[in-house]
């Protein structure tokens, strides 16, 4: 069972490039990685998801280095209703690694 | 598609009382996902269905906590006798297969049990 570990909170200002570190040193061959937003009073949402290098939408990036031990979501240039809790999953599919949430990473934006 | 829809959104009960949360997953999702979320522990998966079966239901707390899954578009997660400490936020999900697909979350139900 892939752990993750993230910081608690992070602090940024309006039109910053803002980088959300996540660690996972034990991730199987077979994990993906996933994002998840929420904003305060609602359910998570889908960010993003990968399995190495590179992977963009239209909302952020996610970059994997090739060891896959961590990943790093890229949020580009955020406004406050980028305030929210940003969650890192690790697992492969039919394992409940990938359904573990945790804290999260807590993003307060600032005008 | 009106996304996972869950009733009621809020729910006040005193000790004791039997708590009964619903859920309707989105039309043509397979698997669906009962998580607890509270200031202490996160976000607590409790279980997940696939096909209208439990797969895992590991993180359900104690025997007091049951669910269902009748049919394709119904769940339910059921708490009797309810406590205090069961008060939280409970969020349904559901994605077209498994974990690893996008889940879609439902609004909530906030429980508080007095």
């Amino acid at each position: 069972l892939a752990k993750t570990t993230q910081p608690i909170s992070m602090d940024s200002y309006e039109g910053q490039e803002v980088n959300i570190t996540c660690s996972h040193n034990n991730i199987a061959t077979n994990d993906y990685i996933t994002w998840y937003q929420q904003f305060p009073s609602q359910g998570p949402r889908f960010i993003i998801q990968g399995y190495k290098t590179k992977v963009t939408n239209e909302v952020a990036s996610l970059f994997i280095p090739a060891d896959r031990k961590s990943s790093t979501l890229s949020l580009p240039r955020v406004s406050l209703s980028d305030t929210a809790v940003y969650y890192c999953l690790v697992g492969e599919e039919g394992s409940q690694g990938n359904l573990i949430f945790g804290k999260g990473t807590k993003l307060s934006v600032k005008p | 598609d009106a996304g996972v829809i869950q009733s009621p959104r809020h729910e006040v009960t005193e000790m004791g009382q039997e708590v009964t949360l619903r859920c309707k997953p989105i039309s043509g999702h397979n698997s669906l996902f009962w998580y607890r979320q509270t200031m202490m522990r996160g976000l607590e998966l409790l279980i997940y269905f696939n096909n209208n079966v439990p797969i895992d239901d590991s993180g359900m707390p104690e025997d007091r906590f049951s669910a269902k899954m009748p049919n394709a578009s119904f769940s339910t997660l059921k708490i009797q006798p309810s406590e205090p400490r069961d008060s939280a936020v409970y969020f349904c999900a559901s994605s077209f297969q498994g974990g690893l697909d996008e889940q879609f979350f439902g609004p909530g139900t906030r429980l508080t049990v007095l």
